[in-house]
């Protein structure tokens, strides 16, 4: 699995609350990822960060910040959460194998907004 | 909530059948792809990768076979088992990219 954890894995929320979910990895990977995957779209990328300090923005990234103070924690956060939120989260590392990057996923986090 | 099942083709096999996932991908620079599978509840999963210099790559009950003319991409899972029931997707990337593409995945039903 990568070592890779996420917290919470459950939650709900109010409209206009800000949430903030965390994923911890232990493998000391460069690049990590979150992703959100909603019935329909599949796996679109919110934000990605490539070493501490260093965050960009993905396709969906409107309505979502990022901070990675520490190599092993990436941190996503609603400021202010909507109901177009409602999603799983993914967070995921990449390893190089094969001479590719391949991506290795978190458990998710089921976040609902009300 | 609602399943990442839903709204997927969907393949339905019978358990010890032999089954055929199909992916097109859409960048003719793309030279390396994943195939994942995820279970319901679940996080995806690496099942077996691919470089664009091979066609075929076999795995333990898993083959993958690239055709870059037509720029497609096969699973085949072998005497397949109830316990392979998932969406399996794939996923394709560039040498030096660190930002793959992923494909909306097929959802595989084994009746037992």
């Amino acid at each position: 699995d990568a070592g890779i954890t996420q917290s919470p894995r459950h939650k709900v929320t109010e409209t206009g609350t800000p949430v903030t979910l965390r994923c911890h990895q232990t493998e000391n990977h460069r690049y990590m990822y979150w992703y959100r995957q909603d019935p329909g779209h599949g796996l679109r990328l919110i934000h990605y960060s490539y070493g501490v300090k260093d965050t960009d923005k993905g396709e969906v990234s409107d309505g979502y910040s990022v901070s990675r103070s520490k190599t092993e924690d990436f941190l996503l956060t609603l400021e202010s959460a909507t109901s177009s939120q409602t999603s799983v989260y993914f967070c995921a590392i990449s390893e190089s194998i094969s001479g590719g990057e391949t991506q290795y996923f978190g458990p998710g986090t089921r976040l609902l907004v009300l | 909530g609602e399943s990442v099942g839903l709204h997927l083709p969907t393949l339905s096999v019978q358990e010890g059948d032999n089954s055929i996932i199909n992916c097109a991908y859409s960048n003719s620079a793309s030279d390396y792809f994943i195939w994942y599978k995820q279970e319901s509840g679940k996080g995806p999963q690496f099942i077996i990768d691919i470089r664009s210099n091979m066609d075929k790559r076999q795995g333990q009950r898993v083959t993958v076979l690239l055709n870059k003319t037509v720029k497609h991409l096969s699973l085949q899972i072998a005497a397949t088992q109830p316990g392979d029931s998932a969406v399996y997707f794939c996923a394709e990337n560039m040498e030096g990219s660190y930002i793959p593409t992923f494909g909306r995945g097929t959802s595989l039903i084994v009746h037992p």
